[in-house]
């Protein structure tokens, strides 16, 4: 079965600042996809960024990149140049070909501070 | 232009009532989802159709029916409402069953049962 981890429930930083947030996944599928999804105070799910396991190349997207480690099943988001409307729950979420579902991770919950 | 939207946002019933939550999506996706988010903000699939066609029924009480009268929609009827059934509802879609293809949320139905 497909498992995805989050290990930080909260993070705070100050506004400007950059943020990791951490996704652990576990599979035996070799097509698959991962995703950030974004929950803002609204209950919208936003997607962030996605990244396809056969890329290579980390997925960027404006202020958010990833650190997609595939051997270690690793998929950790960064936000740089942080800002108040970040604050959010970041749900990490994966899927494989023919999955017909996504999974998600538990969340973390980011505030950015001003 | 709302691409999925959902009735009602929020739902407020008693216990042993029935209540359906409709879904509708303009995207002309073939795919549809039902995902249930609980008090501690996980996210877990409930039901996947595709072309009107059950795919993933994931351990759901039998109490709760979704319908798809077309592809356009997908409408999940709840029976006996349970105290545990509260939680929010989103109704997703997506171009093909779950893949490369972004997953587009609706945004939630807060079902409450007193």
């Amino acid at each position: 079965a497909q498992t995805v981890t989050q290990s930080q429930p909260e993070m705070s930083v100050q506004e400007a600042e950059t943020v990791t947030l951490s996704c652990t996944y576990d599979t035996s599928e070799s097509n698959y996809y991962l995703f950030w999804y974004k929950q803002p105070p609204s209950r919208q799910m936003i997607l962030v960024i996605r990244q396809e396991a056969y890329k290579q190349q980390n997925a960027t997207e404006n202020r958010f990149s990833v650190n997609f480690q595939k051997a270690a099943k690793s998929f950790s988001l960064k936000i740089s140049d942080s800002q108040l409307g970040d604050t959010a729950m970041y749900f990490c979420a994966f899927t494989y070909q023919g999955a017909q579902k996504l999974v998600f991770g538990q969340g973390t919950r980011l505030t950015i501070n001003p | 232009d709302t691409a999925v939207s959902q009735t009602p946002k929020y739902l407020v019933t008693q216990m042993g009532n029935d209540k359906s939550i409709k879904c509708e999506q303009n995207l002309g996706h073939d795919t549809m989802y039902w995902y249930k988010q609980d008090s501690k903000k996980f996210l877990k699939i409930m039901f996947s159709y595709n072309n009107k066609e059950l795919i993933i029924n994931e351990t759901v009480p039998n109490r709760f029916s979704p319908k798809s009268p077309d592809k356009a929609h997908l409408n999940l009827h709840i029976n006996s409402l349970e105290l545990g059934d509260s939680a929010v509802y989103f109704c997703a879609s997506s171009g093909t069953p779950a893949g490369r293809d972004e997953q587009y949320f609706g945004p939630g139905t807060r079902l409450t049962v007193t």
